[in-house]
């Protein structure tokens, strides 16, 4: 069976420090992998995605990127934080056939 | 205008009421929608997946797909506690990338013993 995982799950760090926030899935290959923000109180905002390794397309310009350096790994980070950044970061993939996605668990991160 | 839109509440009902929630959409190529459940503090779950338009039953769970309206409904029957959630239809069109969902703001679902 497919699982996903993410790390670390809770994170505070002050502004204009670096991120690196890791998505991992198991039991599927080549997935195509996703990266959403989920602000307090607002709806999911998709950031990037992935089709395969090194090909990432973006969604929204802002203060992150994001690399699949390897076939199951997705990851996302920042050089310099912002407060704005501060959000609940989840990854997803997609069934095959029909295309839902499943989440992870989530990254809270706090900008101070 | 947003392509899909969804009334954040927040809703607030008994237990045992029969909940309604809705999204509407804008784009007639949406033929995937879906309904999440998210938990606070957790990622969402698939909740109901239905193709095209009609109906959709499981256990309390009903999705409802009308597409001559562009809108969709999710009714959960004999609500319970454990109900309480956020729940956030989404949808995507034959020829998008897999896995690329477009989502509602998710409606915030109280239900009260």
């Amino acid at each position: 069976s497919q699982t996903i995982h993410q790390w670390p799950a809770t994170l505070v760090q002050p502004v204009g420090s670096p991120l690196s926030l890791e998505c991992t899935v198991e039991g599927t290959s080549n997935p195509n992998l996703y990266w959403y923000r989920q602000a307090a109180g607002r709806g999911l905002q998709l950031l990037f995605y992935s089709v395969g390794i090194g090909q990432i397309s973006s969604e929204v310009p802002q203060n992150l990127s994001a690399s699949r350096p390897q076939d199951r790994q997705f990851i996302l980070s920042s050089k310099k934080l912002l407060l704005s950044d501060s959000g609940f970061y989840l990854c997803a993939y997609p069934g095959q056939s029909t295309g839902e996605l499943f989440f992870g668990e989530g990254s809270r991160l706090t900008v101070l | 205008q947003k392509e899909v839109e969804q009334d954040p509440g927040p809703l607030s009902v008994p237990e045992g009421a029969i909940v309604s929630l809705n999204c509407t959409y804008s784009n007639s190529a949406f033929q995937y929608f879906m309904w999440y459940r998210q938990y606070s503090r957790k990622g969402p779950e698939l909740l109901m997946y239905t193709y095209s338009s009609g109906n959709k039953e499981d256990g309390r769970f009903t999705a409802q797909v009308d597409k001559s309206s562009k809108y969709i409904s999710l009714f959960i029957r004999d609500s319970q506690p454990s109900d309480s959630a956020t729940y956030l239809c989404a949808m995507r069109d034959r020829g998008s990338t897999l896995g690329r969902l477009y989502f509602g703001r998710g409606t915030q679902l109280t239900v009260w013993p």
